[in-house]
């Protein structure tokens, strides 16, 4: 099975920068992946590593390390919308691909 | 919007009934995935399609089951509904069987009674 960790909530300032955490333990690492998610909507996705390292894309950039078992997502230039869940999962192959979800970050923007 | 269409987007059932939740997928995805996510349990894998066939089975009861129809669009069917089936479930879909991103429908919010 896969255990996924993620602290419950977090709470940081308008403009400022936050690193969200994640570790996982899984027996067939096939990628790991960020989702957003505003409060009663879908999950929108993030980002997907797969390999060691770091993946930028625009004001959110997500890092991996397999040996670890470690990933976090960094949020720049925090905006009041970008307070939200961040979700983090995980693909295991050996159980069919499919998607493994920690229980979420609520993070909350304040002025 | 991603382009997954989910109905009804509400629902309000008492114990023991039985409903069908409907998804159609993003034109061209072949796959579709159902997901539970309640308060407690966090988002859950329930089940995916493939084409028609089932693909992989994650935390999906008994009381539960699903289908993929010939134009690809879904349904889950929950049975002997409880308390407890409260919840949203999303609908999500992809291109290929395995293909690393997903988009989720709006979803449908459940209410037992």
């Amino acid at each position: 099975g896969q255990n996924i960790d993620q602290p419950t909530e977090m709470t940081a300032t308008e403009g400022a920068i936050v690193q969200i955490n994640c570790t996982y333990q899984t027996s067939g690492f096939n990628g790991l992946f960020w989702y957003q998610q505003h409060a009663g909507e879908a999950p929108t996705f993030l980002s997907y590593n797969v390999l060691d390292g770091l993946e930028e894309k625009g004001r959110f950039s997500s890092f991996l390390s397999r040996s670890k078992g470690y990933s976090y997502l960094l949020l720049k230039e925090l905006q009041m919308k970008d307070s939200a869940s961040y979700l983090c999962a995980v693909r295991d192959h050996n159980a069919g691909n499919m998607l493994t979800f920690g229980g979420g970050t609520r993070l909350m923007v304040k002025p | 919007d991603s382009g997954v269409t989910q109905t009804p987007k509400h629902l309000i059932t008492a114990t023991g009934q039985r409903v069908t939740l409907r998804c159609s997928p993003r034109s061209g995805d072949l796959s579709v995935y159902w997901y539970q996510q309640s308060l407690d349990q966090g988002l859950q894998f329930l089940i995916q399609y493939y084409n028609g066939e089932e693909r992989a089975k994650g935390n999906i009861l008994e009381r539960f089951s699903a289908q993929q129809f010939p134009d690809l669009h879904s349904e889950l069917n929950l049975s002997s509904l409880e308390l407890g089936d409260s919840a949203l479930y999303f609908c999500a879909s992809s291109v290929t069987r395995s293909s690393y991103e997903q988009y989720f429908g709006p979803g449908t919010r459940l209410t037992v009674t």
